[in-house]
């Protein structure tokens, strides 16, 4: 299956860090992906990681991979109000065509 | 900077009345792809073209139809708009399927 879960309401404050989680099925997936879409805008590519990589680390961001649980993570060290967006997970799957499939998104909500 | 262009932002329409969507990329990537977002979901894939070659998702419906005259440009034609096509389209590139897919801005469709 191509399911890809979030959670739909993270609530942090600021400075605190985040961590939103993402959930798949398909363990054929490749490269997963983790987008920010603020209000009204397009999708900006946060950071991605492969298949077969355990975690990777960028800046503030920290992405985590545990392909046994199909569960895939982002952590936002010192949240800030400027990080209030919807972030969706993404997968792209080898044996569905090389299609892009995305979670349901999570919104993040920083308050000071 | 090399990027994905869409062109309008903002488009409002009469219901049954055709529109259609522009966008425009200097990343000289192959492969220029439509999403459909509905407040609250995720991007929703409505066909992609790899090269000239238009691939259509099963689900999209006959009155959503898409053409690229050249590599740069890409649009979305919809035939006879009604009140559920009111949405957010992403247009998006990238170099073949597997990679990352580099998004514009998006265009928001109103539809009265």
């Amino acid at each position: 299956g191509e399911d890809v879960e979030q959670s739909l309401f993270l609530s942090v404050r600021e400075g605190d860090s985040s961590v939103i989680n993402c959930t798949y099925t398909d363990s054929s997936s490749t490269y997963l992906y983790w987008y920010k879409q603020e209000p009204g805008a397009g999708l900006q590519l946060l950071t991605y990681i492969f298949s077969n990589m355990d975690m990777k680390q960028d800046q503030r961001l920290t992405v985590l991979l545990n392909k046994k649980d199909k569960h895939l993570s982002l952590r936002i060290a010192d949240t800030q109000t400027g990080d209030s967006a919807i972030y969706f997970c993404a997968e792209i799957l080898t044996g569905g065509g090389n299609k892009l499939t995305f979670g349901t998104g999570t919104q993040l909500k920083v308050e000071l | 900077d090399a990027m994905v262009i869409q062109n309008p932002r903002y488009q409002v329409t009469q219901f049954g009345k055709p529109v259609t969507l522009s966008c425009s990329q200097t990343l000289n990537h192959n492969v220029m792809y439509w999403y459909q977002q509905k407040s609250s979901q995720a991007p929703k894939l409505l066909f992609h073209y790899y090269d000239k070659d238009f691939n259509n998702e099963a689900d999209t419906p006959d009155n959503f139809q898409s053409r690229r005259p050249n590599t740069s440009f890409c649009f979305l034609d919809i035939r006879s708009p009604g009140l559920g096509d009111a949405a957010m389209y992403l247009c998006a590139t990238s170099r073949d399927i597997p990679n990352q897919r580099f998004f514009g801005p998006g265009t928001r469709l109103t539809v009265l």
